[in-house]
């Protein structure tokens, strides 16, 4: 079945370390997306990508890195120097230009991410 | 950047009733987009509007674009337990000319139906 993976579905991260999120997916999208949600705040973009080897900052990039080295993958590090890491994390994939082309955003499962 | 406001944050009902939740822009929506999530899950597609005045239905969820599309409102008919959820409503921004397919999302409504 087409569709995104994310793993783990929960992880915990220790002061000062960094954690990657991974992100997968085989639906032939060039476009990927990590998403933060924060209850009651809804969901701020962190990172996209809308081809391998490229990619830009969100509203909220601080404290985050990505790489896009396959258009398969777009895993996410959430470093040390991010200071507020507890949230669930969710990667999504789609066309370029959803508007022009009808399409639609496919998201994973996510990633709850916790601070030990 | 867009802001996406949506009404009421949470909203508790009996099975059976029906209920809206809005969407409000400060700016024009190029493309509007309606997702549902369980708690702890991901996002599911339900509609998207992008002509001013349009309305779609899917099953007992009908989505309409007001004509100067800058609010979008999703009413659930008979409602069940089933439609329990966040709901998210989300805009394509649209930066100098050329859509890159980020969409920014309003804070939610949490959806709450009582058998």
């Amino acid at each position: 079945d087409g569709g995104i993976t994310q793993s783990p579905k929960y992880l915990f991260r220790k002061e000062g370390q960094n954690v990657t999120l991974s992100c997968e997916q085989n639906l032939n999208h060039d476009a990927m997306y990590w998403y933060r949600q924060d209850p009651g705040q809804g969901l701020r973009l962190i990172y996209y990508s809308q081809i391998v080897n490229d990619f830009q900052k969100g509203d909220i990039a601080e404290g985050y890195s990505v790489s896009r080295e396959k258009k398969e993958s777009f895993p996410l590090t959430v470093t040390s120097a991010q200071k507020n890491p507890t949230a669930f994390y969710l990667c999504a994939s789609g066309r370029p230009s959803l508007v022009a082309t009808n399409e639609k955003l496919f998201f994973g499962s996510g990633t709850q991410l916790s601070v030990l | 950047s867009q802001e996406l406001e949506q009404s009421p944050q949470s909203l508790i009902v009996q099975e059976g009733k029906n209920l809206t939740i809005n969407c409000t822009s400060s700016k024009t929506l190029y493309g509007l987009y309606w997702y549902k999530q369980k708690y702890g899950e991901g996002l599911i597609f339900l509609m998207m509007l992008q002509k001013g005045g349009e309305e779609k239905s899917h099953e007992k969820i009908t989505a309409k674009l007001d004509e100067k599309k800058q609010q979008s409102s999703l009413h659930i008919t008979a409602s069940q337990p089933s439609h329990a959820g966040i709901y998210l409503c989300g805009a394509v921004s649209n930066a100098g000319g050329t859509s890159y397919g980020k969409l920014t999302f309003g804070q939610g409504t949490i959806l709450t139906v009582h058998p």
